[in-house]
């Protein structure tokens, strides 16, 4: 079975700077998709941003974007020039990439908070 | 709709009670999951739907929990004899049916409904 772990349970960052969240995962497959959530206190998931375990090129959506190490089995997640408004849990979540719309597994999660 | 809707929002209810938690996903969108985040924990899985059928009830933890797709669009969770162990919030989420073979499609979750159990 697959495993995602976070193993930073909180973290801080300034206002206007940058902070990288990590995570790691165990499988044993090669087809697979990987993605962080971000939940506010409103409690609905957000996708943040995507990554397909074939493409070497790193995703980036405007402010974030991932440091993904196949071969360690390593998925951070960079954000930059935080705002006030990146204040919620992030969850790191493994989807395997064979079979119709298989489940997503999801780790403890991480509470990043921005101080002004 | 526009969104995942869930319904209610909070529910508190004493131990031995019958709960029902409803999810109206996007329109269009064939694949519904429910998953139960207790507090602190991220998201676990409890069902899939594929259309009208559960194709993977995997993560149910008990012959407690129920869910029915009846018509391949609104869900409801059904838990029967509530211990204060199911508190916790219920999340669902849609997506569009993938290509065979392809974890590309997003889920897309609702705001979930947070239960209580006394």
């Amino acid at each position: 079975a697959q495993t995602v772990t976070q193993s930073q349970p909180e973290m801080s960052v300034q206002e206007a700077e940058t902070v990288t969240l990590s995570c790691t995962y165990d499988t044993s497959e090669s087809d697979y998709y990987l993605f962080w959530y971000k939940q506010p206190p409103s409690r609905q998931m957000i996708l943040v941003i995507r990554q397909e375990a074939y493409k070497q090129q790193n995703a980036t959506e405007n402010r974030f974007s991932v440091n993904f190490q196949k071969a360690a089995k390593s998925f951070s997640l960079k954000i930059s020039d935080s705002q006030l408004g990146d204040a919620a849990m992030y969850f790191c979540a493994y989807r395997t990439g064979t079979g119709a719309n298989s489940k997503l597994t999801f780790g403890k999660g991480i509470t990043l908070s921005v101080r002004p | 709709g526009a969104g995942v809707s869930q319904t209610p929002s909070n529910k508190v209810t004493e131990k031995g009670k019958y709960v029902e938690l409803r999810c109206d996903p996007i329109s269009g969108h064939t694949a519904l999951y429910w998953y139960r985040q207790s507090l602190g924990q991220g998201p676990e899985f409890l069902i899939y739907f594929q259309g009208t059928g559960a194709a993977d009830d995997s993560g149910l933890p008990n012959d407690r929990f129920f869910a029915v797709r009846p018509e391949g669009s609104v869900s409801t969770l059904k838990i029967q004899r509530t211990e204060r162990g199911d508190s916790a919030v219920y999340l669902c989420a849609s997506s569009l049916r993938d290509r065979v073979f392809s974890g590309a499609n997003v889920l897309t979750f609702g705001a979930g409904s947070r239960l209580t159990v006394l």
